[in-house]
C-alpha cells in the first residue's frame, strides 16, 4: 500500500539554526499537510498546501515557517531559526480530493 | 476553536472485554476520522464517517457518527492485546467539503489490553 515517507526520522539541531524536514507524499495525492505533536499534547495542524500554494495555515505557522514543493515528489517544511519550543514530532500528511488524510511516521525534532 | 474531547483518556482492560471510546464536541464536523497511533509512528487511518447517524464496522470495531455530527464513538468487542494503542479522533471543518482542510484532533485514548 502506498505510504507517506518522511526523512529524517530524528533531527537534532542547535537553537537558532535552520532545519528542513522532508516528506514524499503518496504519488497521486494532491493535498499536502504538516502537523506537529509536542510531547504529551494533541496533534496540531500547521499548514495545508494545494496547487503549489498554501491553502490554510494555523496561528502556529508564523514567519519562521515555510513550505515548498521543490519538485514533483518532495514536500518540505523549513523552520528558519529554531527555538526550544519547536521541539516536537512533525507529521506530513497527504490526501486526494475526496479521500481522508494519510500520515507519515514523522520526524522527531529536538532543539538543543 | 473546534475542540474535540475524548474519553476516557486511559483505558486498561482484560482480553475479551468490550469497551467504548467517546469523541465529543460542541461543533459540527463534516466528517470524522478515527486513527490509531503506535509509539514512534504516525497516525494510521481506521475509518472515516461522513453522514450523521452513520455506523461502520471494521471486524470487531464499530464506529458511529452522531446524528448531529458533533460526536462519535468507537466500540471494540472482545478486545485483544493487539488492540493496544492510542486511538485518536479527528474532525474535518464543515465548510471545506467532506474531508478537505485541517483536521482537529482529540487528545486520544490510550488503550491497554492485558492477556
Amino acid at each position: 500500500e502506498p505510504e507517506v515517507t518522511q526523512t529524517p526520522s530524528h533531527q537534532v539541531t542547535q537553537m537558532g539554526q535552520e532545519v528542513i524536514l522532508r516528506c514524499v507524499p503518496i504519488s497521486n495525492h494532491l493535498y499536502f499537510y504538516w502537523y506537529r505533536q509536542i510531547l504529551g499534547q494533541k496533534v496540531e495542524f500547521l499548514v495545508s498546501f494545494y496547487n503549489n500554494e498554501i491553502s490554510e495555515k494555523s496561528e502556529i505557522f508564523d514567519d519562521q515557517f515555510s513550505v515548498e514543493r521543490p519538485d514533483g515528489s518532495n514536500f518540505t517544511l523549513k523552520i528558519r531559526s529554531t527555538k526550544l519550543e519547536d521541539s516536537a514530532m512533525y507529521f506530513c500528511a497527504s490526501s486526494r480530493l475526496t479521500q481522508p488524510q494519510h500520515f507519515g511516521d514523522g520526524t522527531r525534532l529536538s532543539i538543543l | 476553536t473546534q475542540l474535540l474531547e475524548q474519553s476516557p483518556q486511559f483505558l486498561s482492560i482484560q482480553e475479551g472485554e468490550n469497551l467504548t471510546v467517546y469523541c465529543n464536541s460542541s461543533s459540527v464536523f463534516s466528517s470524522l476520522q478515527w486513527y490509531r497511533q503506535e509509539p514512534g509512528e504516525g497516525p494510521v487511518l481506521l475509518v472515516t464517517v461522513v453522514t450523521g447517524g452513520e455506523v461502520k464496522k471494521l471486524k470487531r470495531l464499530t464506529f458511529q457518527f452522531g446524528d448531529a455530527r458533533k460526536d462519535s464513538s468507537l466500540h471494540i468487542t472482545a478486545a485483544q492485546p493487539g488492540d493496544t494503542g492510542l486511538y485518536l479522533c479527528a474532525g474535518a471543518q464543515p465548510d471545506r467539503g467532506s474531508t478537505l482542510g485541517r483536521l482537529y484532533f482529540g487528545r486520544g485514548t490510550q488503550l491497554t489490553v492485558w492477556p
